[in-house]
């Protein structure tokens, strides 16, 4: 069964500055996707970044950056230059390629900005 | 484009109660997916339906049960509601080997 793991319920990180997320997998599907969704305090989910499990390079969207560790299992997401506008709840996520794609999330992280 | 909408916003619900979520999407896609969120945790999948006419159970799906009505429609009934479902469910859909699934903005469901 797959798994995801963010271990940091909460974070805080200074205006402007780069913060990390932590997010660790577990899965016996050779192929899978790793997804960051934002969950702002209006409750709306937004597509923040994906990687797959045969993509060579970590992906990148603007200010976002998944640090993709294959060998340890860790897709973790990397914001820089911090906004206010960035305080929210953080979700990993995981879908595997085969059968019906199910889509297992983490408990999530919630990230303050501090001005 | 809508996007992905849900009916209703809101809902309360005594014990016992059945009420059923609507949920459709107007991009064409053929995954189409129920997510119940509760306090301090991620989504979990209910039921997820790969194209019309056919659906699957996920993580957690007693209690409820879908209807993929055709493309653009993926509605979830709880027949006898209990308070162990309250819960903000979101439907999302998502293209054929696309990466992105879309959510929409979710049901606030309290059951007394």
């Amino acid at each position: 069964a797959q798994k995801i793991t963010q271990t940091q319920p909460g974070m805080f990180v200074q205006e402007k500055e780069a913060v990390t997320l932590d997010c660790t997998y577990d899965t016996s599907d050779p192929s899978y996707g790793l997804f960051w969704y934002k969950q702002p305090s209006s409750g709306e989910m937004i597509f923040l970044i994906y990687q797959g499990s045969y993509d060579q390079q970590n992906a990148t969207e603007g200010r976002y950056s998944l640090n993709f560790q294959k060998a340890r299992k860790s897709a973790n997401l990397v914001i820089s230059a911090s906004q206010l506008g960035d305080s929210a709840m953080y979700f990993c996520a995981m879908r595997e390629e085969g059968g019906y794609q199910k889509v297992t999330f983490g408990t999530g992280t919630k990230l303050q900005v501090i001005p | 484009n809508a996007g992905v909408t849900q009916t209703p916003k809101f809902q309360v619900l005594k014990t016992g109660q059945s009420m059923t979520l609507q949920c459709a999407q107007d991009m064409n896609h053929n995954s189409m997916y129920w997510y119940r969120q509760d306090p301090g945790m991620g989504l979990r999948l209910i039921y997820y339906s790969a194209s019309e006419g056919t659906t699957d159970k996920g993580e957690v799906p007693n209690g409820y049960n879908v209807s993929r009505l055709n493309k653009r429609e993926f509605s979830l009934r709880l027949e006898s509601a209990a308070p162990s479902q309250t819960s903000v469910y979101f439907c999302a859909s998502r293209v054929p080997g696309g990466n992105e699934q879309f959510f929409g903005p979710g049901t606030r469901l309290t059951v007394l």
